[in-house]
């Protein structure tokens, strides 16, 4: 069965510092990948998507990019946080083109910038 | 911008059945309507998905407009596991990044 997974679960940066959150998926191959944040009492919000090694589209501009090094690995990154950078980090997979199936969730990283 | 529209919050109380509703009147024909509902400090969780065709599954019915423009999450009875914010979704199968979440609504169950 799959699996996806992301840590750390909760962390706690301060501001200007650097950030790395990363995701994986056991189970499935070539999996469409999202990072999604959450900002306290909010929807979210897409940040990252991508369909392949490499490949990595940006739904709105900010200082924080994405990289996939290998095909079930989803990386999140920041050379410098903002206090806005606080939220919930929420990876997610789902199948490739046409999909018509879930998404599947991890469990979430709470990020708090100080 | 996510393209459905959902009330911010409803009540219901324990063991009685509760229905979510959900407008999208933009809605393509090769879009599909998914239900996701998401508990405190959780990743959102997958609750049903349809095109045209009412479905049901163990955790739940979704019922769709003939026009499509609408749907409604129906939970037969209603527990208090049950309190989350529900998300309703349009999903192009052909498009990569047409995953936006809105606000949701937030389920409140009541003893």
């Amino acid at each position: 069965s799959q699996t996806i997974h992301q840590w750390p679960a909760t962390l706690v940066q301060p501001v200007g510092s650097p950030l790395s959150l990363e995701c994986t998926v056991e189970g499935t191959s070539n999996p469409n990948l999202y990072w999604y944040r959450q900002a306290a009492g909010r929807g979210l919000q897409l940040l990252f998507y991508s369909v392949g090694i490499g490949q990595i589209s940006s739904e709105v501009p900010q200082n924080l990019s994405a990289s996939r090094p290998q095909d079930r690995q989803f990386i999140l990154s920041s050379k410098k946080l903002l206090l806005s950078d606080s939220g919930f980090y929420l990876c997610a997979w789902s199948g490739g083109l046409p999909h018509t199936g879930e998404l599947f969730f991890g469990e979430g990283s709470r990020l708090t910038v100080l | 911008d996510a393209k459905t529209t959902q009330p911010n919050s409803m009540e219901s109380n324990e063991e009685e059945p509760v229905h979510l509703p959900c407008n999208h009147s933009t809605i393509s024909g090769t879009d599909y309507i998914h239900w996701y509902r998401q508990l405190p400090s959780q990743g959102p969780e997958y609750v049903i998905h349809g095109l045209t065709s009412n479905v049901n599954n163990r955790m739940a019915s979704l019922a769709i407009a003939e026009d499509r423009k609408s749907s409604t999450l129906i939970l037969h009875r209603a527990t208090l596991r049950d309190a989350a914010v529900y998300y309703c979704i349009l999903r192009d199968p052909y498009n990569n990044n047409d995953m936006r979440f809105g606000a949701g609504t937030r389920l409140t169950v009541k003893p």
